[in-house]
């Protein structure tokens, strides 16, 4: 199986910083990553496929990027309403798998 | 509008059989290229996917999982069923069905049903 690493595991931020997660692959997944965003109580919501693409709707403050085994999640400037926690996805190999997650909160 | 709900029990005792009924609202599962998957999250953890079944009833499970799980649909009820065999407490989670987009993404979500196995 495919593990996804990512880091940091928790993040403190203040509104308008920048912020980056990454994500590490255990082997070349090409450009099959997806992000997803988790608010407490609720199911996951998908904001980036293919490692750049974002979801309709989705807000272009939210990037990603990288390529291979290294990717990158960035909020260009947090706004409140992004505190949550983000995950990681891979759907190159069955099974898909999923990062650890990366729990976000306002400093 | 598209929607997917999870249903099944809160409580299972250890051992016992676990059965969940994802329903599909404003999509087929006969249409080519559905795809839908299971998804579970102990409290406090991680996701974890589980299963997949396709349009043409191709199956596919996580590995550590895949002796204990069986998916299997109903065009006609338009539903996704998830069995999974001798629960344990460490099976208590939300469990969650998805569609998997053309992209290979999990774009829409059920609200998720929680599970808890205890005696």
């Amino acid at each position: 199986d495919i593990q996804m690493t990512q880091s940091p595991s928790s993040l403190s931020a203040s509104v308008g910083d920048r912020v980056t997660i990454t994500c590490q692959a255990s082997q070349d997944i090409t450009n099959y990553l997806n992000w997803y965003q988790q608010k407490p109580g609720k199911a996951p919501k998908l904001l980036i496929f293919d490692i750049s693409n974002l979801e309709t709707g989705v807000p272009s403050r939210f990037r990603g990027s990288g390529s291979g085994t290294h990717f990158t999640f960035t909020i260009l400037s947090l706004q409140p309403e992004d505190i949550a926690t983000y995950y990681c996805q891979q759907c190159d190999t069955l099974p898909y798998t999923f990062g650890q997650g990366t729990k976000l909160d306002i400093k | 509008q598209v929607t997917l709900k999870e249903s099944g029990p809160a409580l299972v005792k250890p051992t016992k059989t676990l059965t969940l009924t994802c329903t599909l609202s404003g999509l087929s599962l006969s249409i080519r290229g559905m795809r839908v998957s299971w998804i579970r999250q102990p409290p406090g953890k991680a996701l974890e996917w589980l299963a997949r079944i396709d349009w043409d009833d191709d199956k596919f499970y996580t590995t550590s999982l895949k002796t204990r799980l069986t998916i299997s649909k109903d065009n006609t009820k338009n539903q996704v069923v998830l069995k999974m065999t001798n629960m344990d407490p460490v099976d208590t989670a939300t469990y969650y069905c998805a569609r998997i987009s053309f992209d290979d993404a999990f774009d829409i979500w059920g609200q998720g049903t929680m599970v808890i196995v205890s005696s």
